[in-house]
């Protein structure tokens, strides 16, 4: 089955450092690509996406990119800010089955000190 | 604006009890789901729904059981809860007509002892 695996367990940052996460996916599909952001006592919300078809997608001075040579993804930001503190996931769309089924990366917690 | 209500959002229950999480969303959407949050382990699907009335196993449905009496309402019960059923839940939802995004809920915190 789909697969994705998140290793950044933690990162810690300054303020304007650049962000740097990367995930690792397999599977048999065209894949479709999620990075979800979660902050402190919340649910994760989608932060981007990216498919085959345009390999790139930006919000919020967010950046993702995805490498099919290397089945990776990933996800930057040139500066970050304390307010970008959180939890990223990144998640692997399933079309295989009946409605958009997500396997999701293990999340990488993201501490900017200001 | 998407939004998914979850009830209670925190709750101790005892070994053996029973348990029953709640979640209503007012987007209109077809699909529903419940996942479990622990640490180290991301998000893992439980039970989903795309229909009322019917429900559907996910990756880790041992423990659980889920209803959808009505396209708004998701429930996650747990006949009788133990120590590893310790964890954040989470419900979401999403239209199922080509768009990926998952709405979720704020989570509940449910501790077992």
């Amino acid at each position: 089955g789909d697969s994705v695996t998140q290793k950044q367990g933690q990162v810690t940052l300054s303020e304007d450092d650049f962000l740097f996460i990367n995930c690792t996916y397999s599977t048999t599909t065209y894949p479709t690509l999620l990075w979800y952001v979660q902050y402190p006592g919340q649910g994760p919300q989608l932060l981007l996406k990216v498919t085959t078809a345009n390999n790139k997608g930006i919000s919020r001075g967010f950046e993702a990119t995805y490498d099919k040579g290397t089945t990776s993804f990933h996800l930057q930001k040139a500066s970050v800010q304390e307010s970008d503190s959180a939890v990223y996931f990144c998640a692997l769309v399933d079309r295989r089955n009946m409605g958009y089924k997500l396997t999701f990366g293990t999340g990488t917690s993201l501490l900017v000190d200001p | 604006e998407a939004a998914v209500t979850q009830s209670p959002r925190s709750k101790v229950a005892v070994t053996g009890g029973k348990v029953t999480l709640s979640c209503h969303q007012t987007n209109n959407h077809d699909y529903m789901y419940w996942y479990r949050q622990d640490t180290g382990h991301g998000l893992r699907l439980i039970h989903y729904s795309y229909v009322a009335d019917s429900t559907e196993k996910g990756d880790i449905p041992d423990g659980y059981k889920a209803s959808r009496p009505s396209q708004e309402n998701f429930s996650l019960i747990l006949e009788l809860a133990s120590l590893s059923q310790t964890a954040v839940y989470f419900c979401a939802s999403s239209d199922g007509t080509g768009r990926e995004e998952q709405y979720f809920g704020p989570g509940t915190r449910l501790t077992v002892l």
